[in-house]
């Protein structure tokens, strides 16, 4: 069965402070994995997607499937990252399956 | 993003009623979700279509049925809603494609049961 878990329900960090939010997943085959953010009072939007490899925002995110992980990072939160998170797997059927989502509060 | 929208955006309504959700997207994509959220579990998904003659069951099908009436409308209905359906309901849009699977969301519609 396909399964996301993120840990942490809450991370709270200083402005300027590394911040890993992270991500483990469950899946027999090769997994697309995404995350998620949803700001106040905004809808829930892409963040970035694995397989683009990209950096949005100053968050990164690396696939170990050693590890089954896909945690984000990011090296100096800002307060504007405070949103809700959630890692994403689409896999069998290409259905998505969401974690249960971890708040982020940058303190000034 | 209004290219995904969701009616009504609140209901309150009472245990035994028959309630449909409605999403409509303006996108022009093939795939479209049906999500509820609710605290500490994250979102979990209830059917999704790949399009107007392909409808699949999610996560969480159980007391929830789908009306795909057009490549741009996909309604969620409660045909005898139970306090436990109380969430929030997301609807979401994909367009085709294993390289192309970002959802786009709509605002929600918070469904209140008594």
């Amino acid at each position: 069965a396909q399964r996301v878990t993120q840990p942490e329900k809450l991370l709270s960090v200083f402005k300027g402070a590394p911040v890993e939010l992270k991500c483990n997943y469950s899946y027999s085959g090769s997994p697309e994995l995404f995350w998620y953010v949803q700001y106040s009072r905004q809808r829930l939007q892409l963040l970035l997607r694995h397989i683009s490899r990209e950096s949005i925002k100053g968050f990164t995110a690396d696939l170990n499937k050693g590890e089954t992980s896909f945690h984000l990072k990011k090296p100096f939160a800002q307060e504007e990252d405070s949103a809700m998170y959630y890692c994403a797997l689409s896999g069998y059927n290409n259905d998505m399956r969401f974690g249960a989502g971890t708040r982020l509060t940058v303190k000034p | 993003d209004a290219d995904v929208t969701q009616t009504p955006r609140n209901r309150i309504t009472k245990t035994g009623k028959r309630i449909m959700l409605e999403c409509s997207q303006t996108k022009g994509h093939d795939r479209m979700y049906w999500y509820r959220q609710d605290p500490g579990l994250g979102l979990r998904l209830i059917y999704y279509s790949f399009d107007v003659k392909d409808i699949n069951k999610g996560e969480i099908s159980d007391g929830y049925s789908v009306s795909r009436q057009a490549q741009a409308k996909f309604s969620l209905s409660l045909e005898s809603a139970i306090p436990n359906q109380t969430a929030l309901y997301f609807c979401a849009t994909s367009e085709r494609g294993t390289l192309t699977d970002t959802q786009y969301f709509g605002p929600g519609t918070r469904l209140t049961v008594l």
